[in-house]
């Protein structure tokens, strides 16, 4: 158990819609990074948060939008959903900034129906 | 922009033997990181070693070893002892330093140990 944690852990929608991810980073650390695995695009980091501030950004679509509470978890909020959203959907947190040592939860699992 | 190759999409390797997974990467940046990380069936991706550009010497991680090759953009795993709980997907990964930390991962290749 890498004390990060993610919900839901699976989630089905339609066309469309739009939903939001919820990652509670590990006790202390200040950073958040999102990582979508789907099969067409493989493994790919959107966004990084640190202390509730954007400090990296991705391949994330414009559709797709993330934020950091002052309570250091985060979201990520999907909208205008398209079948090709299907993926696993991870969240990471490491303590600093740099990223070297980041500890992965066990992610979402998005179908887009 | 950053590009992370994969070229063995599946490998096996007999229970206690020695296995090599490949990976090689393009950039012009020099300060940078390089990763293996492990995703079991569980899907938890694991980190399994990493390597900073700027040092020479090959990091080791029990019975995971890398061979850092800078100059050859060529950054191998090797897995010694292998055993059951080795048997997963393992991705390649390269991070830049500096302004903004931004990830790249290979396609993967997928490891089976055989008993």
């Amino acid at each position: 158990d890498s004390g990060v944690t993610q919900t839901p852990k699976h989630l089905i929608t339609a066309t469309g819609q739009r939903v939001t991810l919820r990652c509670s980073p590990r006790s202390g650390d200040l950073s958040v990074y999102w990582y979508q695995q789907s099969l067409d695009q493989g493994l790919q980091f959107l966004i990084q948060y640190y202390n509730g501030e954007e400090r990296a950004k991705g391949n994330i679509l414009e559709r797709f939008s993330a934020q950091q509470f002052p309570d250091l978890h985060s979201e990520l909020n999907l909208s205008s959903l398209e079948l090709g959203d299907s993926a696993l959907y991870f969240c990471a947190s490491s303590l600093g900034t740099s990223g070297i040592e980041q500890y992965f939860g066990p992610g979402t699992r998005l179908t887009v129906t | 922009a950053q590009t992370v190759t994969q070229s063995q999409p599946e490998m096996s390797v007999q229970e206690a033997e020695t296995v090599t997974l490949s990976c090689t990467y393009d950039t012009s940046e020099s300060n940078y990181y390089l990763f293996w990380y492990k995703q079991p069936p569980s899907r938890q991706m694991i980190l399994v070693i990493r390597q900073e550009a700027y040092k020479q010497q090959n990091a080791t991680e029990n019975r995971f070893s890398v061979n850092f090759q800078k100059a050859a953009k060529s950054f191998s795993l090797k897995i010694s002892d292998s055993q059951l709980g080795d048997t997963a997907m393992y991705f390649c990964a390269f991070m830049k330093q500096g302004t903004g930390n931004q990830f790249y991962f290979g396609t993967g290749t997928s490891l089976t140990v055989i008993p």
